[in-house]
């Protein structure tokens, strides 16, 4: 069974500070990860996609994952009340066996 | 690009009645199309994988005479609740994966809201 976890928060941070988001998963051939943002009653859309070891930033986010230890993250810096949203977390192997995490609810404090 | 439409956006709907959701993807093929659903403070569950041209794949504990979906071109799949029953109300959302390799992300519409009375 292919499982991808993530707490399901809430986090709450302070408006301005890095929030960050963690996803572990079990099936090692994954290959894809991606991070939707879903904010409530709305469907999710996709913020960031990441296939390589290492950082990769986009704007104000910077995923980073490191498939030895089968973690994917994502920070938010300079975090945003707009930014308050359930976080996604989802991995493929190529496009195939897409599962996605529980979510984490992010709480983003003015 | 990557748009995916979903109609109808909200339908409210008597116990017993059929109801037919629509996912479109404007701008692309979709040879494979996914639904899902989702109940309040609940993450997104898989009910099962739309393939243009061929039987939908089902996940476990989904019935399939329930919940008919028709794949019928590379740009439209549609959802059919039978017999909608209140405990069928949720929020049914659609995703479609480019076709010909170009992409291995999805792309959700915005979603269907039901409720059964």
């Amino acid at each position: 069974q292919k499982e991808v976890e993530q707490n399901s928060g809430p986090l709450s941070v302070p408006e301005g500070a890095i929030a960050s988001l963690n996803c572990t998963y079990s099936d090692r051939v994954s290959q894809s990860f991606f991070w939707y943002r879903q904010y409530s009653g709305k469907s999710p859309e996709l913020i960031m996609s990441i296939y390589s070891n290492g950082d990769k930033e986009d704007g104000r986010f910077t995923a980073q994952l490191n498939k030895a230890s089968q973690y994917v993250s994502l920070l938010i810096r300079d975090s945003q009340p707009s930014d308050s949203a359930t976080y996604l977390c989802a991995v493929s192997n190529y496009g195939q066996n897409f599962v996605f995490g529980p979510g984490t609810r992010l709480s983003v404090l003015p | 690009g990557a748009v995916v439409s979903q109609h109808p956006s909200r339908v409210i709907c008597k116990s017993g009645t059929s109801v037919k959701i629509e996912c479109r993807s404007l701008d692309f093929q979709a040879t494979t199309m996914f639904w899902y659903r989702q109940f309040p403070k609940q993450s997104l569950m898989l009910m099962a994988t739309s393939n243009e041209g061929s039987k939908a794949t089902y996940e476990q504990g989904v019935e399939k005479d329930k919940f008919l979906i028709n794949h019928a071109s590379l740009t439209l799949s549609t959802l059919t609740v039978t017999s909608a029953h209140p405990e069928d109300s949720s929020f049914y959302i659609c995703s479609a994966w480019p076709s010909g390799g170009a992409s291995d992300t999805q792309y959700f519409g915005p979603g269907t809201r039901l409720t059964v009375l």
